[in-house]
C-alpha cells in the first residue's frame, strides 16, 4: 500500500470550504484512497473514499488528481464541530491487510 | 441501531492484572480489528481477524491476546506481559476481509495503570 503525505496542521474559517491534500505518489492501479477523521477521545469516524472519479456524499467531497498521486477532501461549509485529525489512507482493494492509519492532518475550524 | 460497541469506557489495570477489553458488533461483518493509539500518535495494529476461530499479529501484538469464538465478537485482552499497557484501544470491523469497503470504528476504551 501507498505512503501518504499529509500537511501536519490547517485552520479554517468557520463556512468556508475547508480543503485537505494528500499526496500519496506511489500510488498502484488497485489501491484506493479512503479519508477518516478523530474528534478528540473517539473512535475515527470514516467519510468518504474513490478509487479514480471524484466522490461525493453528504458528509464531503473527494477529488483525485487524473495521475492519481494526489487527492483533495473538500468539506464544503466547515463548522466547528468538524475540527478534527484528518487522515488519508491509499489501501489496496485487493489485498487482505488492514488500513494504516499515519498521523493525519489537525484542522482547527475558527469562528 | 447497528453499530460497534466498545466496553468499558474507562479501565484501570494493577500491577501484574490481566483485562479483557469488548468488542461487539452488530453489523454482520466479517472482519475485526484491534488498534492501539498513544497520545498524539496515529493507529497501531495489534491484532486482526478476517473470520471466526482465525487472527493474526499485527504490529504490536506482543503482550495481547484475542480469541474470536462468534462472529460478532472480538475480545482483547492486555496480559500482564504488556508493560506500558496505557493507551486508548480501537475496535473496528468492515464487511469482508477482502475488497474497497471501508472498517468502522467504535468509541473505543482507555485504559490507565492504577
Amino acid at each position: 500500500d501507498a505512503k501518504t503525505t499529509q500537511p501536519p496542521s490547517m485552520d479554517c474559517a468557520e463556512g468556508r470550504a475547508a480543503n485537505l491534500p494528500c499526496n500519496h505518489s506511489t500510488i498502484s492501479g488497485n489501491e484506493y484512497v479512503y479519508w477518516y477523521r478523530q474528534i478528540h477521545s473517539q473512535g475515527p469516524q470514516y467519510i468518504i473514499h474513490g478509487l479514480k472519479n471524484n466522490e461525493t456524499n453528504e458528509m464531503a467531497s473527494l477529488i483525485i488528481t487524473e495521475d492519481r498521486k494526489s487527492s483533495t477532501l473538500i468539506l464544503p461549509h466547515a463548522t466547528l464541530r468538524d475540527t478534527a485529525v484528518y487522515y488519508c489512507i491509499s489501501k489496496s482493494f485487493s489485498g487482505n491487510t488492514p488500513l494504516v492509519f499515519g498521523k493525519g492532518t489537525r484542522l482547527s475550524v475558527i469562528a | 441501531d447497528g453499530g460497534i460497541t466498545q466496553s468499558p469506557k474507562y479501565l484501570f489495570r494493577k500491577e501484574g492484572q490481566n483485562v479483557t477489553l469488548s468488542c461487539e458488533q452488530n453489523l454482520n461483518h466479517d472482519a475485526m480489528y484491534w488498534y492501539r493509539q498513544d497520545p498524539g500518535q496515529g493507529l497501531r495494529l495489534i491484532y486482526y481477524s478476517q473470520i471466526v476461530n482465525d487472527f493474526q499479529k499485527g504490529d504490536i501484538a506482543e503482550g495481547y491476546s484475542v480469541s474470536r469464538e462468534k462472529k460478532e465478537s472480538f475480545p482483547l485482552t492486555v496480559t500482564s506481559a504488556q508493560k506500558n499497557p496505557t493507551a486508548f484501544y480501537l475496535c473496528a470491523s468492515r464487511q469482508g476481509a477482502f475488497g474497497n469497503q471501508p472498517q468502522h470504528f467504535g468509541d473505543g476504551t482507555r485504559l490507565s495503570i492504577l
